[in-house]
């Protein structure tokens, strides 16, 4: 089946810095790559996501780069701010396996 | 619109009883996903129904099981509870079946303790 890791696993940025997080994934048939965010506390909330056609994706201060060579893909925020800090999970889907495999989760601390 | 609503918030219970979570989707949605969440383990798939169909099913023991409802609303049950089943359980649901990529709207969870 497939796996996903994910690093780091806790992460600590100052106010202003960029923060990447990386994953990995096993199934090289997977082509949906979403990333969720959640605030300590709260449910899981889809921040953005990315398909396999598609090398790099953006939304504001947030974009997900993907590399299907290295099966690989990768979060990247930047200009971080206090309200950024979050667990980040990065998931991968095989259309096939219909289900979502979650990577272990990110703790991302942002110091003001 | 209302969100994904799972009840109860929180359960503590005892090593051998049964347990039973709900999950009421967004209205309108007929796919509903079912996650246990563990400290450092993330988020683990356990199974998703649509239209009262199981669709697909995670490696978790048959103690763990579920069922989808006409209304979309949808029941996981555990039973012989052991103490490793103390997790966040997650639902999520989606407009049509996860086959299409789409979006997921997770609920707020159902934090189980085993005594």
């Amino acid at each position: 089946g497939e796996n996903v890791e994910q690093h780091p696993s806790t992460l600590s940025v100052q106010e202003g810095d960029s923060a990447v997080i990386k994953c990995t994934y096993s199934d090289s048939a997977s082509n949906y790559f979403p990333w969720y965010k959640q605030e300590l506390g709260k449910r899981p909330q889809l921040i953005i996501d990315i398909r396999s056609n598609v090398g790099e994706k953006k939304d504001q201060r947030i974009a997900v780069t993907l590399n299907k060579t290295a099966k690989h893909f990768s979060l990247h925020i930047t200009e971080t701010q206090p309200e950024d800090s979050a667990v980040y999970f990065c998931a991968a889907r095989n259309t096939g396996r219909r289900a979502l495999t979650f990577g272990s989760g990110t703790r991302l601390q942002v110091q003001p | 619109k209302a969100g994904v609503t799972q009840t109860p918030r929180y359960l503590i219970k005892t090593r051998g009883q049964q347990v039973t979570l709900s999950c009421s989707p967004i209205s309108g949605h007929r796919s509903v996903s079912w996650y246990q969440q563990t400290p450092g383990q993330g988020l683990q798939f356990l199974f998703e129904y649509f239209s009262e169909t199981q669709r697909n099913k995670g490696n978790f023991p048959g103690r763990f099981s579920g069922r989808q409802f006409s209304n979309s609303r949808s029941e996981m049950n555990v039973s012989t509870l052991e103490l490793g089943d103390s997790a966040l359980y997650l639902c999520a649901s989606s407009l049509r079946d996860s086959s299409t990529n789409e979006k997921l709207f997770f609920g707020s969870g159902t934090q189980l303790s085993v005594l």
